[in-house]
């Protein structure tokens, strides 16, 4: 069965510390991995893609890696500031269309 | 870049009644569309997914009668809550991604609120 799981479920950081938020997933065989943020009552917006053959990406003050022998995607955050606070959403793309979503962490930023 | 427009972002409706939401892609072709469902403080479930032109592929446990999805054009998908009620009161949102294309684009969401 393909499951996505994110560790913690919700992160309280001072402003300025650096971060990392988890991702795990069964079955290595992904296609690609997508990190995308989600503020309250809003729309999710797309913050990283890294397809199966890359082990990074970096946007910014964000950077994503991929680990695909051990299941895992960690999402670092520089320097955090109180706009970084939402919640973070990974979502992994085996074969065909779907992609499936972890169940978040609800990152506050305390300034 | 890609952007997919979802309306309406906010409706409350009566028990019994129907709902359409509508999904478009406003300047790339999608040919996939992806329809979610979100209950609070929980993770995107994806109800359906639909190919233009073609009939909706639903998931395991989502009604195809009560959830109407049409894909009829390359840039508008509509999903239909028909004869809504309490528990349907959710925030659903649309995907969608271009023939090719790797990246999921989201619209902003619709929180029905079934009274």
């Amino acid at each position: 069965k393909q499951e996505v799981t994110q560790i913690p479920a919700a992160l309280s950081v001072p402003e300025g510390e650096n971060l990392v938020l988890n991702c795990s997933f069964t079955d290595s065989a992904i296609y690609n991995l997508q990190w995308f943020r989600q503020d309250p009552g809003k729309g999710l917006t797309s913050l990283l893609l890294i397809q199966s053959s890359q082990r990074e990406q970096t946007s910014g003050r964000l950077n994503a890696s991929l680990d695909k022998s051990s299941g895992r995607s960690t999402l670092y955050i520089a320097a955090s500031q109180p706009g970084d606070s939402a919640t973070y959403l990974c979502a992994v793309r085996w074969a065909g269309n779907q992609f499936y979503f972890g169940t978040g962490t609800s990152l506050t930023v305390i300034p | 870049g890609a952007v997919v427009s979802q309306h309406p972002s906010r409706v409350i409706c009566k028990s019994g009644t129907s709902v359409k939401i509508e999904c478009r892609s406003l300047d790339f072709q999608a040919t996939t569309m992806f329809w979610y469902r979100q209950f609070p403080k929980q993770s995107l479930m994806l109800m359906a997914t639909s190919n233009e032109g073609s009939k909706a592929t639903y998931e395991q446990g989502v009604e195809k009668d009560k959830f109407l999805i049409n894909h009829a054009s390359l840039t508008l998908s509509t999903l239909t809550v028909t004869s809504a009620h309490p528990e349907d009161s959710s925030f659903y949102i649309c995907s969608s991604r271009s023939s090719g294309a790797n990246v999921l684009t989201f619209g902003a969401g619709s929180r029905l609120t079934v009274l």
